[in-house]
């Protein structure tokens, strides 16, 4: 059972856009919710993260909304690069759980065309 | 360089073959993880380690898989008598302690069972 849902699979975006990609859960347990970008061959890094108790958290290009009521939450790359072309995933996770482990959505390929 | 490292980057084995993967952590990061991850899919959660403690164990993790953290500094991932579907990425990422901390990946070790 996938614990966190993500969409699209896959997203072209012209260069300068907008993307936006979305989350889902179902566990109300969780209570820190990262994103992570990840390029061919290589792990997984850190984008941004956001916790339960603010809607928003911006870090330059990258905007988390977060909705706690739809348990959604969406990530937005402003002003989208080529170099931003990349598959980026979704987790959560959920602190009382002494192992904290990640689950993670099933990712989305970002096509950024020049 | 301070960041997670794994080694070997890449493994060819033929079915039945044993290998061993080795995880080097950040420094000052309590917990070791290890994930599988799938092509076009997100990781999945093996098993963590707190210090040397092992805590906690995916059901994913068949009994043809063995970890260890014996000083609670590298780890080490092991598969018994490999089966082509064995064959993924195997990511390990670390954390400090903190409930909620987030987990750093290294480059992972991609695994290719023939």
């Amino acid at each position: 059972q996938q614990q966190v849902k993500q969409s699209p699979q896959s997203l072209i975006v012209q260069k300068g856009g907008i993307s936006i990609i979305n989350c889902a859960y179902e566990n109300t347990a969780f209570d820190y919710f990262p994103w992570y970008q990840q390029f061919p061959g290589k792990g997984p890094a850190l984008l941004i993260a956001i916790r339960p108790d603010v809607s928003e958290k911006k870090e330059g290009r990258f905007t988390i909304s977060f909705n706690k009521s739809a348990k959604q939450f969406s990530l937005h790359i402003m002003d989208s690069q080529p170099g931003d072309s990349a598959t980026y995933f979704c987790a959560a996770s959920m602190s009382r759980n002494t192992g904290n482990q990640f689950y993670f959505g099933t990712g989305t390929s970002l096509t950024v065309i020049p | 360089d301070t960041g997670v490292s794994q080694d070997p980057r890449h493994k060819i084995t033929k079915r039945g073959q044993n290998v061993t993967f080795r995880c080097d952590p950040i420094s000052e990061h309590n917990r070791l993880y290890w994930y599988r991850q799938t092509l076009g899919q997100g990781p999945e959660f093996l098993t963590y380690f707190q210090n040397e403690a092992q805590l906690e164990k995916s059901r994913l993790l068949s009994d043809r898989f063995s970890a260890e953290r014996p000083k609670g500094s590298f780890s080490t991932l092991e598969i018994q008598r490999t089966e082509q579907g064995d064959s993924a990425m195997y990511l390990c990422a670390s954390s400090l302690i903190r409930a909620g901390e987030t987990q750093y990946f290294g480059p992972g070790t991609r695994l290719l069972v023939l």
